[in-house]
């Protein structure tokens, strides 16, 4: 059981334009979301996380939108570079106090940003 | 600050044999974690470490296990290797400490092959 799905496999963009990467959950008790970011031979870095108390969190670049009725949340990158290009995944986590190591991911989307 | 590191990184095996995976995690972090990423499949969890103790468990065969060191390094093995492990073994750490944001640090990883 998939409770966290990323349905985009890839995801092809332009220099310059918005990437948008989508997420859907079906674990009420998640309560942390986080997205990484993966190159080849590297292992998968953080980027950006939100917590279900809010709806949006904003670094730079990166905005993550959450919208819990829809279990459903969303990585916005603008403007989307070439070092952009690696693969994208949503993780969660549930709240508890003991699940600070674990985290429940999807499968990724390679995203592809063409100069 | 150095980061987690995995050892060895690439490594041959052939079916049936066992293998031991090494972690060290980044100075401090006391939970460690590991992952197993195979294609199609994203980041699975195996399991997570704390002060020595296993914490949480992913599911996984009994083929898989592993320990925690009271220096916070820990050790993966997996016996009776099958074809279907080949894999990249992923090792993150994180404080463990606090409100739990969920953020883990990541090694490069071990790419394991079975032949």
């Amino acid at each position: 059981d998939q409770q966290v799905k990323q349905n985009s496999p890839s995801l092809s963009v332009q220099e310059g334009r918005i990437s948008i990467l989508n997420c859907d959950y079906t674990n009420s008790m998640f309560d942390y979301f986080l997205w990484y970011k993966k190159y080849p031979a590297e292992g998968p870095t953080f980027l950006i996380s939100i917590s279900s108390i809010k709806d949006k969190n904003e670094d730079g670049r990166f905005t993550v939108f959450l919208n819990k009725s829809a279990k459903h949340l969303s990585l916005h990158i603008v403007p989307s570079q070439p070092g952009d290009s690696a693969v994208y995944f949503c993780a969660a986590s549930a709240a508890g106090g003991t699940s600070y190591g674990k985290l429940t991911f999807g499968q990724g989307t390679i995203l592809t940003v063409h100069p | 600050k150095a980061g987690v590191t995995q050892t060895p990184r690439y490594l041959i095996k052939t079916r049936g044999q066992q293998v031991t995976l090494s972690c060290s995690p980044i100075s401090g972090h006391r939970s460690v974690s590991w992952y197993q990423q195979t294609p199609g499949q994203g980041l699975q969890f195996l399991f997570e470490y704390f002060s020595e103790t296993q914490r949480n468990k992913g599911n996984f065969p009994g083929r898989f296990s592993g320990r925690q060191f009271s220096n916070s390094r820990s050790e993966m093995n997996v016996s009776t290797l099958e074809l279907g492990d080949s894999a990249l073994y992923l090792c993150a750490s994180t404080l463990a400490g606090g409100t739990n944001t969920g953020e883990l640090f990541f090694g490069e990883g071990s790419r394991l092959t079975v032949l």
